[in-house]
Order: C-alpha cells, then structure tokens, then sequence
C-alpha cells in the first residue's frame, strides 16, 4: 500500500522569500505524485503533478516540484511566495491504473508580511 | 475544464436527522468518484469510492449503512448521512476520476466540499 508523509506541520515563511514543502512517499513502483492545495473552507486545487518523464515539474502559481526516486521525495518548491499562498498544502500519492489516492497529513504555510 | 460541483456547500440540521449531499461532475463524464471526510486541521479520508451503477465500495470502518453512496448517473453521486449525530459533523469533499485514458487516468477533480454540522 502507498502512503505519504509531510514531515512539517506548519512553515512560516515572509512574503517575497522562498518555500519548500517537503514529501516523502512509500510505494513498490513509481507511483502518480501530486501536489493540492487548500484554502480554508474550500476544497482542493491540483497545484501539479508527476506521472512520468522529466522529473522536475511545473505547475500553477509558480509552484514546482522535483521527483527524486532514490529519496522517494516530491518537494514543492516556490520562489517568491506571496501573501495569497497561506494555505494548507496537500501532497497525495496514487499507484498507476488504481483510483484511490492516499494524502499526507497537510503543511500549514504561513506567510508574514 | 473538469469542474465539480458540490450541493449543498453548507447545511445545518438537528440530530437524528438525514441530509443528502450531492457530487456533480458538470463537464465531464466520471466513471468513479470519491467520497472524503476532513476533520479540521487534518487530511481528508476517503470513505468510499463509488462506480456508476455499481455499489460503492466503503473504506474500512466506514458505516456503509449510515453513510449512503449512490452513483445514479455519470455525472451524479450522493452522500447521505442518516440519522446524523454530532459527531458526523464535518467537511465532506467528493472528487471524480475523468473518463479517460493515458496521463489522465488517475487524476481526481475535487469538489469545493459541503460543511455539515450537526446540532
């Protein structure tokens, strides 16, 4: 069975600085990596996603992020975070031709002025 | 494209009482979709998956009698929660897996979630 960890709970970050997201998985195979975020109340948004090929991948909002397989990482990378991306962060894990998805525990980002 | 829609976003009603929530892909035909729970300040968990006009298939230690899935169409699945407690008060996200092939196959759109509480 696949599984994901987020190993930081809540970041802090100044507007303008940079972020880094950390996520390790576990699964047999190259799995389907995911990236979502969340804003209070509402429900997910698909920040980018891993399925095959070029490893470092790039999504919305200036959002990145690089498969590395021999650390079973998918870290999330922002250079310049603004104040609109305090949110909870999300990252998901699917095993290819299966449906379900298993997420991480979530990263609260805060972001000071 | 591949937007989902969830109905009601919020709803409040008294214990012992049932409340349908409704999951609609509104561009898309969905051959699955998923039911999740998320606890405040938690990850969502998923509660059952549901294949039109199939039976849903609930994750463990989900109440399969409390917590109805019905996937009548391509574009429609129901969560209701029958005789509701407080404890059944929370977020609830349904999202659907678009039927397709290749790179599309396992991505899951997601709904905007309902809020249900329970008085």
């Amino acid at each position: 069975a696949q599984s994901v960890t987020q190993p930081d709970i809540h970041i802090t970050v100044s507007e303008g600085a940079s972020l880094e997201l950390r996520c390790n998985y576990s699964y047999g195979a190259t799995p389907y990596l995911f990236w979502y975020v969340q804003s209070p109340g509402q429900g997910l948004q698909l920040l980018l996603k891993y399925f095959s090929g070029d490893t470092l991948v790039q999504g919305i909002k200036g959002f990145e992020a690089e498969f590395k397989r021999s650390q079973s990482s998918f870290n999330l990378r922002k250079p310049s975070v603004h104040w609109s991306d305090a949110a909870e962060y999300f990252c998901a894990v699917g095993a290819p031709l299966r449906y379900k998805l298993s997420f991480g525990a979530g990263t609260t980002v805060t972001v000071r002025a | 494209g591949a937007v989902v829609s969830q109905h009601p976003s919020w709803v409040i009603c008294k214990s012992g009482t049932s409340v349908k929530i409704e999951c609609r892909s509104l561009d898309f035909q969905a051959t699955t979709m998923f039911w999740y729970r998320q606890f405040p300040k938690q990850s969502l968990m998923l509660m059952a998956t549901s294949n039109e006009g199939s039976k849903a298939t609930y994750e463990q230690g989900v109440e399969k009698d409390k917590f109805l899935i019905n996937h009548a169409s391509l574009t429609l699945s129901t969560l209701t929660v029958t005789s509701a407690h407080p404890e059944d008060s929370s977020f609830y996200i349904c999202s659907a897996r678009r039927r397709t092939s290749g790179e599309g196959y396992n991505e899951q759109f997601f709904g905007p979630g309902t809020r249900l509480t329970v008085l």
